[in-house]
């Protein structure tokens, strides 16, 4: 079946560094694949979008790769800081379906001052 | 924008009880959707609906009931309430059209954090 994996073990960087989060997809292959970031206790907010003939996509100090050989997708977070810590969640369409997406259970990120 | 809108916030309920989670968006969002989210199982589609009037059940239906009268509104039912349905649950909607990013993303409410007891 369809499955997208997240690195389960929480994050833990210091300020400044870079933090990097696999997202790895297996049985299919999504025509984009979508980072989302969680707060606790609140819902899910759209990041990024990377599409499979991009290779990479910037917006201020988040950077995504889509790797369609290795079927994977990092995210990183350049400069990091405190205000970074929060669950980072990776999302595709289905196939047959890019209106329902496919989850993943999301890497918990923190960064220490 | 108010954007995704969810009521209530918080809910115990006991077991056997029925309850309607609220979930209304203002963004005119053809799709919308249901998630419940537990700890270490991600996020799981409930039900979904297309437009007003078309609902379609996700991975999880089993317990409840949706229906979607206009663009706006989106309510989850609960008939009996179980203890296997304690859970947060999550509203979202989506535009018809791609977003500026070239895909459906999907847009959130701040949740319902419901126990059944």
């Amino acid at each position: 079946s369809q499955k997208i994996e997240q690195n389960s073990e929480a994050l833990n960087i210091q300020e400044g560094k870079t933090a990097t989060l696999t997202c790895n997809y297996t049985n299919y292959s999504p025509a984009y694949l979508q980072w989302y970031r969680q707060d606790p206790g609140r819902g899910p907010v759209f990041l990024l979008l990377i599409r499979e003939n991009e290779k990479e996509k910037r917006k201020e100090r988040l950077k995504v790769t889509f790797d369609t050989t290795l079927k994977q997708s990092l995210f990183h977070i350049t400069a990091s800081q405190p205000a970074d810590s929060a669950t980072y969640l990776c999302a595709s369409p289905r196939a047959g379906n890019n209106r329902k997406l496919i989850w993943g259970l999301g890497t918990s990120l923190a960064v220490n001052p | 924008n108010a954007g995704v809108t969810q009521t209530p916030k918080f809910r115990i309920l006991k077991i056997g009880q029925s309850m309607t989670l609220q979930c209304t968006q203002d963004m005119n969002h053809n799709y919308m959707y249901w998630y419940r989210q537990d700890p270490g199982m991600g996020l799981k589609l409930i039900y979904y609906s297309v437009g007003a009037g078309i609902t379609d059940k996700g991975e999880v239906p089993n317990g409840y009931n949706v229906s979607r009268s206009t663009t706006e509104d989106f309510p989850l039912r609960l008939e009996l309430a179980a203890p296997s349905q304690t859970s947060v649950y999550f509203c979202a909607s989506s535009p018809q059209s791609p977003g500026t990013s070239g895909g459906y993303e999907q847009f959130f409410g701040p949740g319902t954090r419901l126990t059944v007891l």
